[in-house]
């Protein structure tokens, strides 16, 4: 069951780089999520996307861009990296609409950045 | 606004006794609570989730977690800990109506042989 697929797992930037984080989810789900997670502050949301054709910024987007391919992707780009984004990213995704439920999200195995 | 709070950065527990990882929340309305485990250089794995019902959710691996609405906390317990559930813990919250889950800043469980 491959479930929530992202890459890189590993990445390093040089300041002012772009890349494109890739996500791919294979259970259906409608909705999918980006996340950074920084030693001591727990998960923050950057994105999500309740449904395909809509994105949503999230807790912490400045500096990213998302794209809702179709249900099963959504990629996450840095245009112009920089060391504040030196983070640990999780895509996430969840089934249907979750604010109306208590639909749980899934969550890829991670992709590590440093931006130096 | 939502929020949760883990109110201690690490657990120490010995092999064999109870585990009580520690979360308490804020929301407007009912809430939905979680408990995610991580292990190192992974990503996030669900254990269990409260909706509504019985205030004593069962989840994977042995863990459970209890509601307490006067209270407003969701700790998760394990009655006998193994070294292999040493890990960092996520509780998460979403209110209703909304789309986002909030998480804490996580627990550290070490459990020693």
């Amino acid at each position: 069951n491959a479930g929530v697929t992202q890459t890189p797992k590993f990445q390093v930037l040089k300041t002012g780089q772009s890349m494109t984080l890739q996500c791919a989810q294979d259970m259906n789900h409608n909705s999918m999520y980006w996340y950074r997670q920084d030693p001591g502050m727990g998960l923050r949301l950057i994105y999500y996307s309740a449904s395909e054709g809509t994105t949503d910024k999230g807790e912490v987007p400045n500096g990213y861009n998302v794209s809702r391919l179709n249900k099963r992707e959504f990629s996450l780009r840095l245009e112009s990296a920089a060391p504040s984004q030196t983070s640990v990213y999780f895509c996430a995704s969840s089934e249907g609409d979750s604010r109306y439920s208590g639909n749980t999200i899934y969550f890829g195995e991670g992709s590590w950045l440093t931006v130096v | 606004a939502q929020s949760v709070a883990q109110p201690e950065d690490q657990v120490n527990v010995a092999e064999g006794n109870p585990l009580t990882v520690k979360c308490t929340y804020s929301v407007s309305g009912n809430p939905y609570l979680f408990w995610y485990v991580q292990y190192p250089n992974r990503g996030l794995q669900f254990l269990l989730k409260y909706i509504t019902g019985d205030n004593l959710v069962k989840g994977s691996y042995g863990f459970e977690a209890e509601f307490n609405k006067s209270q407003t906390s969701f700790h998760l317990k394990k009655p006998s800990a193994l070294v292999s559930d040493s890990a960092l813990y996520f509780c998460a919250v979403r209110g209703p109506g909304n789309n986002r889950l909030a998480f804490g800043k996580g627990n550290q469980v070490v459990v020693i042989p």
